[in-house]
């Protein structure tokens, strides 16, 4: 089975910009969260979505929003890019309730 | 607000024990996780703690006690491989992926 998958793996943009990143959970999996890790920090929450509904918001600007599809699939969408908004961006899927996150290899967004 | 506590860095011999302290203060409990990741990989998971005790797995350790919010994984027998940033984590709603983290200890292993 394949595991979580996030397009694209890296992305150049420059400030002011709009980014769009994807994510595809594992088969069956029908939670979605997205964290944004800065170098040398823990990831930190931005949102989830379970059952195609917002679930959880973290701290994030209104620039940060994101949607899950049908299929579960879900989409980050970043507007008015800062140099700040530079991260790794992870995409988790879990199963069911309380069972583990599994995270996806990440999308590296650079911010010029 | 959410807050999360464990060491920056730690170093350890090949073959020695290591212990990784996390203390936790956070809006909600469902539970607790640690994560392993290497560096420019993403986390993987290593274990789960719901209720307070002691969960084994091979060489690796979790203890959590919620009335102290605090937790600690265990690394047995290390080896070179275990060179990597440990992720606590604390799960704050029953989906179990809207996890608060810290900050990550990076251990390092030396021969």
């Amino acid at each position: 089975d394949a595991g979580v998958t996030q397009s694209p793996t890296h992305l150049i943009k420059t400030r002011g910009q709009h980014v769009t990143l994807r994510c595809s959970p594992i088969s069956g999996h029908k939670s979605v969260s997205w964290y944004q890790q800065v170098l040398g920090q823990g990831p930190q929450f931005i949102f989830q979505y379970y059952e195609k509904e917002e679930r959880g918001r973290g701290n994030f600007p209104d620039r940060f929003s994101a949607r899950q599809f049908p299929n579960y699939s879900s989409e980050l969408n970043v507007n008015a890019l800062l140099l700040g908004d530079s991260a790794l961006y992870l995409c988790a899927s879990s199963g069911s309730l309380n069972t583990e996150a599994f995270f996806g290899q990440g999308t590296r967004l650079t911010v010029v | 607000g959410q807050n999360i506590d464990q060491p920056t860095e730690m170093t350890a011999t090949e073959g020695a024990i290591v212990q990784i302290n996390c203390t936790y203060q956070t809006s909600g409990f469902n539970g607790l996780f640690w994560y392993q990741q290497h560096a420019g990989e993403a986390p993987t998971f290593l274990s789960y703690n719901v209720l307070d005790g002691l969960e084994e797995k091979g060489r690796f350790s979790s203890f959590l006690s919620r009335s102290k919010g605090y937790s600690y994984l265990l690394l047995k027998e290390l080896q070179m491989k275990d060179s990597a940033s440990y992720l606590c984590a604390v799960s704050l709603n029953q989906a179990g992926t809207a996890l608060i983290f810290g900050k990550g200890t990076t251990l390092s292993v030396s021969s």
